[in-house]
């Protein structure tokens, strides 16, 4: 049973506008979540993050929302480039145990229309 | 910092055959993970190692599947006899050993088994 979702295997937006990719978990336990970016061929990068604590971390053009009471994220790309074209996982972890291991989901990928 | 070192990039063998994937981790980092990727399942962790001892190994999937951490700068994860079903991408990760501490990944191997 997938305990972290990302239900929309893809995604297309033009150049300059907003990419919006969402992420489901099931997991209560789940305190700290991540968004990757993965390139062909390259392996994936770690890109942003936020604990439980927050619903809103900003870096840049990324930012990531949590609403705890939805078990819901999204990863808000603002304005969204040709460069940003990629897969992006969504993954979560129990940080409550002090081991560090994450559940990916099963990505989505972004095309970034010129 | 060269960043994760996986060897082979590829890896094309038949099946029965004895398949070795080889990491280098980070410097420093002292968490090891190794990662397989498939359309099917997507990233799921087979294997996690923390000061080079084997943590958590519940995610391989067979007995056919072992890895080895026999220091902190190496690790082998050995298929044999494989099989057609163990194509996939295998990744490997590290990280500190330190809650919150983002995954930095290898490029992966890409196994094919004819």
């Amino acid at each position: 049973d997938q305990q972290v979702k990302q239900n929309s295997p893809s995604l297309s937006v033009q150049e300059g506008r907003i990419s919006i990719l969402n992420c489901d978990y099931t997991n209560s336990m789940f305190d700290y979540f991540l968004w990757y970016k993965k390139y062909p061929a390259e392996g994936p990068t770690f890109l942003i993050s936020i604990s439980s604590i927050k619903d809103k971390n900003e870096d840049g053009r990324f930012t990531v929302f949590l609403n705890k009471s939805a078990k819901h994220l999204s990863l808000h790309i603002v304005p969204s480039q040709p460069g940003d074209s990629a897969v992006y996982f969504c993954a979560a972890s129990d940080s409550g145990a002090g081991s560090y291991q994450l559940t990916f989901g099963k990505g989505t990928k972004l095309s970034v229309i010129p | 910092d060269a960043g994760v070192i996986q060897s082979p990039r590829h890896e094309v063998t038949e099946m029965g055959q004895e398949v070795t994937l080889r990491c280098k981790p980070i410097s420093g980092h002292n968490s090891l993970f190794w990662y397989r990727q498939t359309m099917m399942r997507g990233l799921e962790l087979l294997i996690y190692f923390n000061n080079n001892v084997p943590i958590d190994d519940s995610g391989m999937p067979e007995d056919r599947f072992s890895a080895k951490m026999p220091n902190a700068s190496f690790s082998t994860l050995k298929i044999q006899p494989s099989e057609p079903r163990d194509s996939a991408v295998y990744f490997c990760a590290s990280s500190l050993d330190r809650v919150k501490s983002p995954l930095h990944f290898g490029n992966g191997t890409r196994l094919t088994v004819t």
